[in-house]
């Protein structure tokens, strides 16, 4: 099972990059890694998901590192409403057996000022 | 389209009890999960299921039973609630596998007294 480490907590500005980093030293050869983001009394919400090297959305970058042992989530210019809870999950196609890769962590609590 | 939508969004149990929650989703979409998150936890995985009639065991499946009778609906029932079950329930759906997009309904929140 693909563990993962976030800081429980960060804090950032109005209009700054922010970058959440989730290491999973453990990481098997057939995982992806995605990230979700959560509001207060609302059910998370997929943010992106990668295998290696860097994607990219509408919404946030995800960068993973050639070794695969660690992961960045970089979201640009951030608001206000991007204060959440960001998940790192690591896992692989469940079909042969297991639930690895649905399991959330504490997650990273981002706090935006103004 | 309504996505995933859980009933009901609130309950208030006596030790003892027996309910259901239901999970419907619209997107015909063969993978279906039911988490718990408590105050300043991550979702813990109770119970998911790969498709009609199938169901798996998750993270903390004790004191939990699921069924999924129709591709549509998933099923958690707590045939006799204690107050460690108290919480906030998340159940949640996608097409494939563990790893495409999974989408989350708004939570049921169950307090046992």
């Amino acid at each position: 099972l693909a563990k993962t480490t976030q800081p429980i907590s960060m804090d950032s500005y109005e209009g700054q990059e922010v970058n959440i980093t989730c290491s999973h030293n453990n990481i098997a050869t057939n995982d992806y890694i995605t990230w979700y983001q959560q509001f207060p009394s609302q059910g998370p919400r997929f943010i992106i998901q990668g295998y290696k090297t860097k994607v990219t959305n509408e919404v946030a970058s995800l960068f993973i590192p050639a070794d695969r042992k660690s992961s960045t989530l970089s979201l640009p210019r951030v608001s206000l409403s991007d204060t959440a809870v960001y998940y790192c999950l690591v896992g692989g196609s469940y079909s042969g057996g297991g639930a690895d890769g649905l399991t959330f962590g504490k997650g990273t609590h981002l706090i935006i000022q103004p | 389209n309504a996505g995933v939508t859980q009933t009901p969004k609130f309950r208030v149990l006596k030790t003892g009890q027996s309910m259901t929650l239901l999970c419907a989703q619209d997107m015909n979409h063969e993978y279906m999960y039911w988490y718990r998150q408590d105050p300043g936890m991550g979702l813990r995985l109770i119970h998911y299921s790969v498709g009609e009639g199938t169901t798996a065991k998750g993270e903390v499946p004790d004191g939990y039973n699921v069924s999924r009778l129709k591709k549509q609906n998933f099923l958690l029932g707590l045939e006799s609630a204690a107050p460690s079950q108290t919480s906030v329930y998340f159940c949640a759906s996608s097409y494939g596998d563990s790893f495409t997009e999974a989408f989350f309904g708004q939570g049921t929140r169950l307090t046992v007294v």
